[in-house]
């Protein structure tokens, strides 16, 4: 596609249940990102994937959090048991090799009640 | 670890002035992001800088790194309202993964 596309752009959800947070990259662009931003902060990395390769998961707080991509397209974050601490905007982005091209898409606000 | 500092952390200038908005950052990095974000929106590309020495201009935005310093500058010129903004800059460490610093929140006033 033209650019970054996540879904959903806001989610409400009850503490203690599970969510999926969708990201379909730039079309050709083989590395993904995930990234969290909490409100009036910068961005944390969460995970990284690059092509087929064992995706580097160093920034996942918790084994709540956990991501797939299959292949080189859609990938999932998904939370398991929801805190109010990971209430925050869940940004993915895309990039080619390189890391050309490093497009950040428009977000999933999460909020944790 | 690498560790990204930015200040000012909040800047309020008038149109018409210039200003720089500095990035330190504490370990050896391949390239360094410039991003803009307005509020409730994602992050905008401005810059990308690869190498020493490496200057980059669009409009009145002027981005500058030193790697042997570890600084990265982005220098505004004669302001303007719609520069209004949080400006982050984000250098890359291992497999392109970004390190970014807390942003810049720039108001421009008339």
């Amino acid at each position: 596609g033209a650019g970054v596309s996540q879904s959903p752009s806001n989610k409400v959800t009850e503490k203690g249940k599970d969510v999926e947070l969708r990201c379909d990259p730039i079309s050709g662009h083989t590395a993904l990102y995930w990234y969290r931003q909490r409100l009036g902060q910068g961005l944390e990395f969460l995970i990284y994937f690059q092509g087929n390769s064992a995706p580097d998961k160093s920034g996942l707080p918790s084994d709540r959090f956990s991501a797939e991509r299959t292949g080189e397209s859609v990938s999932t974050l998904t939370i398991q048991r929801t805190q109010q601490e990971d209430s925050a905007v869940y940004l993915c982005a895309s990039s080619g090799r390189g890391g050309y091209g490093y497009t950040f898409g428009s977000g999933t606000r999460l909020t944790v009640v | 670890e690498l560790k990204v500092e930015q200040n000012p952390l909040f800047l309020s200038m008038q149109e018409g002035k210039n200003y720089t908005i500095y990035c330190n950052y504490s370990t050896t990095s391949d390239r360094l992001y410039w991003y803009r974000q307005d509020p409730g929106k994602s992050l905008e590309s401005l810059f990308v800088l690869l190498s020493n020495g490496a200057v980059k201009q669009e409009g009145r935005l002027m981005a500058s790194l030193d790697t042997k310093a570890r600084l990265s500058t982005l220098h505004i010129t004669a302001a303007v309202h719609d520069l209004s903004a949080t400006y982050f800059c984000a250098p890359s460490l291992r497999s392109y993964q970004l390190t970014f610093g807390k942003g810049t929140k720039l108001s421009v006033i008339p």
